[in-house]
Formats: C-alpha cells, structure tokens, sequence
C-alpha cells in the first residue's frame, strides 16, 4: 500500500497566486480530510469528506479556499488568491471507518507564500 | 470550541526513563481518544487509541484514560532517544453529520542519552 499520497510536497508562490494542493488516499478509504498545520494553532481542520461528498467545511477560513473530491481517489485544495498568512504545512489524511480507529496521513505539502 | 489541551514542553527525560504525557479535554461526552507521534518535518504517525477509562498497554506504551477527570496520559516506559517527537493528543468530536479529531497542540518530548 503506497499511502495518502500528496502533491507537491514543496509550493512556493507569490502573494496573489493560485496554489492547488493534491491528495490522493488510500484504496478503499472513503473519508478524506484537510488538515493545516502551524506553529501558532497546532493542527486545524479545514474541510472532510465521506464518499466523495464535503460532509463539514465549517474550518475553511475564509472563501479564497475551496476543496474538492471528484472522485474516490483525488481530491484538491485550493487557494485563490494566496495570501503570505495562508503558509503552513498542509496535510491530508484518510480512514475507511470515519474517526473509529485514527486517521492515516500524507506526508504534507508546505506551502510558503511571499 | 472543544478544547484538547497539553503542555507543550519540552519534556526532557533521560534514556531508559518513564516519559509521562499528559492531555486534557473539555467535551464531557468525548468517548475516543488518540495518541499520534510526529517527528520534525514528518507527518502525524497513530500509536494508539483508548476507548474505555483505565489503562491499554502496547509494547513500551500505555495509554491512560480518566473520563470522571477528563484526561488522557501517554507513558512511555525505557524511553529511547528515538523517542524524541512531538507526541499529539486527539479526540473525537462530532462535526457535520459525522465525527472528525480534534487535536491538541503537542508536547515536545526530548530523550537525552
């Protein structure tokens, strides 16, 4: 099993710019989280998915970011326009029995934006 | 906001010591807890999780939990340099029409030889 594997795992983009970030989960999981990672707030989460569908997005921050699962193997987060605060550590992570038994993570992607 | 609280250290122990992690949590009804470990510039890695009050024990790890008290401990016992991590807390918590993890921000744990 290859794991939750992500996309790029290094972004550096100007202020202003797109920026998509990519996931691909496990075979055979059919929940797919968002996570952002930094100093200051720990772990947050921003969006997650069951089946493909966005079940709560109540921790995206703001509507420059959007999410989206077209199908049971990728998903993307996207930022537009990026903005310098927008830099973290972005993980996605997925589980084939919701929360019951912990999540598998990706190795992240790290986003700076200057 | 359902708060996952830990101190974040660091905690310094030396090789073949018990290192003691501690977490607390603010949802009363909280009934799933996990511990995640995450080396510097590594993604969050499961060690276990505990469901019911009382110990659960796997390898050199036990997991304790204390729902009366609203508190959950990682010992780490004859702790090895390769230890050395930032241990995560998380808890189940319902989100949506489902449950996500909730978590803490870490405790930086240091085994020195």
């Amino acid at each position: 099993d290859a794991g939750v594997i992500q996309s790029p795992r290094h972004e550096v983009t100007e202020m202003g710019q797109e920026v998509t970030l990519r996931c691909k989960p496990i075979s055979g999981h059919d929940y797919l989280f968002w996570y952002r990672q930094t100093m200051m707030r720990g772990l947050e989460l921003l969006i997650y998915f069951n089946n493909n569908v966005p079940i709560d997005d109540s921790g995206m921050p703001e509507d420059r970011f959007s999410a989206k699962m077209p199908n049971a193997s990728f998903s993307t987060l996207k930022i537009q326009p990026s903005e310098p605060r927008d830099s973290a550590v972005y993980f996605c992570a997925s589980s084939s029995q919701g929360t019951d038994y912990g999540y598998t993570f990706g190795s992240g992607t790290r986003l700076t934006v200057v | 906001q359902k708060e996952v609280e830990q101190n974040s250290g660091p905690l310094s122990v030396p090789e073949g010591a018990i290192a003691s992690l501690n977490c607390t949590y603010s949802d009363r009804g909280s009934q799933s807890f996990f511990w995640y470990r995450q080396y510097s510039g590594k993604s969050p890695e499961l060690i276990m999780f505990i469901y019911s009050n009382g110990d659960k024990e796997d390898g050199r790890f036990t997991a304790q939990l204390n729902k009366a008290s609203q508190y959950v401990s990682l010992l780490i016992r004859d702790s090895q340099p390769s230890d050395s991590a930032t241990y995560l807390c998380a808890v189940k918590v319902p989100l949506g029409s489902g449950y996500a993890l909730n978590f803490g921000k870490g405790t930086s744990l240091l085994v020195t030889p």
